[in-house]
């Protein structure tokens, strides 16, 4: 089935610094992504909503020039937490859709990464 | 804007009892509503998609139901066991195309005991 790959799946970093978060659709094409972001014991919070080739979308409150959302292909998109702080520790989580080019080619599907716990000191 | 509440936000049972989730939401204009179970520190994985025509899905001890016309959906686990301690989250999809967004619920924490 439709997979989608998360990495890191695990990151500590010190204050200031940046982090880049992958998300790659394994055997489908991702003609959208979304990333989310969750704090313990709350539900998803959907932060930014990126098509292939075009700039992402953002939810309100989300800071864009905080957290750059990079969907250059079909199947990467990246999210970068610049000059990261305490407060920004969270677990991420992307999902994506499109239709698969596989087995059941042409079917629609929407996939959840394994997610990225990001601990900042 | 559309909003979704889950009930319990947490429910302790022992093994062995057949459970219900309560899954509402505010905006009955949906294409389909979603459950998901979500294990500490993981990802999320699809149980159960119901499209807004439908009434339930069934998958193994596991059935959701969907009334959509009051905004309600409840799963039900039968026979429940400790492997099946994990939060459940339902999430409501707008409408079909590739770049509509789920709305999630805040989640039901389960705890089956041994």
């Amino acid at each position: 089935g439709a997979v989608v790959s998360q990495h890191p799946s695990w990151v500590i970093c010190k204050s200031g610094t940046s982090v880049k978060i992958e998300c790659r659709s394994l055997d489908f094409q991702a003609t959208t992504m979304f990333w989310y972001r969750q704090f313990p014991k709350q539900s998803l919070m959907l932060m930014a909503t990126s098509n292939e080739g075009s700039k992402a979308t953002y939810e309100q409150g989300v800071e864009k020039d905080k957290f750059l959302i990079n969907h250059a292909s079909l199947t990467l998109s990246t999210l970068t937490v610049t000059s990261a702080h305490p407060e920004d520790s969270s677990f991420y989580i992307c999902s994506a859709t499109g239709r698969t080019s596989g087995r059941m080619k042409g079917a629609n599907v929407l996939t959840f990464g394994a997610g990225s716990r990001l601990t900042v000191l | 804007k559309q909003e979704v509440t889950q009930i319990p936000a947490a429910l302790s049972v022992p093994e062995g009892e057949n459970l219900v989730l309560n899954c509402s939401f505010t905006d009955s204009a949906i294409y389909n509503l979603q459950w998901f179970r979500q294990d500490p520190g993981k990802g999320l994985t699809s149980l159960l998609l119901i499209q807004s025509s439908q009434r339930e899905q069934t998958s193994g001890r596991l059935n959701a139901s969907l009334d959509k016309s009051s905004g309600r959906s409840t799963l039900y686990i039968a026979a429940s066991q400790p492997g099946d301690s994990a939060t459940y989250l339902c999430a409501v999809r707008p409408y079909e195309t590739s770049g509509s967004r789920l709305t999630f619920g805040e989640g039901t924490q389960l705890t089956v005991n041994p």
